[in-house]
């Protein structure tokens, strides 16, 4: 497609389940970002990456959190045990270039536990 | 390590005034600044970057900002607003990759 995808758009799930948020960048971006968002509140950075590695895990806040990128193409952010702190909205962006390219957002995925 | 501050939650101004939304960053190094924009519901979308050459950087919308490297400040500016450029402003920052962004500013335009 011609922008970032994201899925699903919106997730409920219940307190303890596994969760598995996916994102397809813009064809070509070398790197990709993943942030959260809660209600009225700004973007927290999770990680990103360069190619399919994670220069920068500094963001994800608890070991429950984890992201993959393969083929320099998709990302899955998954979060396992989810916690009701977890409901945000978690955005991802790519890039054609990590420090002077402009990211390009998806949608987000809407996140609730319930 | 990088930061970037908006000093204002909520900007208030009138349709067809002035509008100016406020960024100050503190990066080593060289900054790369940016603008987004996100409207109730919507990801981000890009408005204008600086990464180097002239200090006035015009961006969609009609949108433009300034870079003052003494003041270390990249403020948004609109010479007249629009009751449609009501929406969250996030100003961010770059060095090294990673993108830092401002907790964003409410800018709300009256009719």
């Amino acid at each position: 497609g011609a922008g970032v995808s994201q899925s699903p758009s919106n997730k409920v799930t219940e307190k303890g389940k596994d969760v598995e948020l996916r994102c397809d960048p813009i064809s070509g971006h070398t790197a990709l970002y993943w942030y959260r968002q809660r209600l009225g509140q700004g973007l927290e950075f999770l990680i990103y990456f360069q190619g399919n590695s994670a220069p920068d895990k500094s963001g994800l806040p608890s070991d429950r959190f984890s992201a993959e990128r393969t083929g320099e193409s998709v990302s899955t952010l998954t979060i396992q045990r989810t916690q009701q702190e977890d409901s945000a909205v978690y955005l991802c962006a790519s890039s054609s270039h990590s420090s002077t390219g402009e990211l390009f957002f998806g949608e987000g995925s809407r996140l609730t536990v319930l | 390590a990088q930061s970037v501050a908006q000093p204002e939650d909520q900007v208030n101004v009138a349709e067809g005034n002035p509008l100016t939304v406020k960024c100050t960053y503190s990066v080593s190094g060289n900054p790369y600044l940016f603008w987004y924009v996100q409207y109730p519901n919507r990801g981000l979308q890009f408005l204008l970057k600086y990464i180097t050459g002239d200090n006035l950087v015009k961006g969609s919308y009609g949108f433009e900002a300034e870079f003052n490297k003494s003041q270390t400040s990249f403020h948004l500016k609109k010479p007249s607003a629009l009751v449609s450029d009501s929406a969250l402003y996030f100003c961010a920052v770059t060095s090294w990759g990673k993108f830092q962004f401002g907790a964003g500013t409410q800018v709300v335009v009256t009719p």
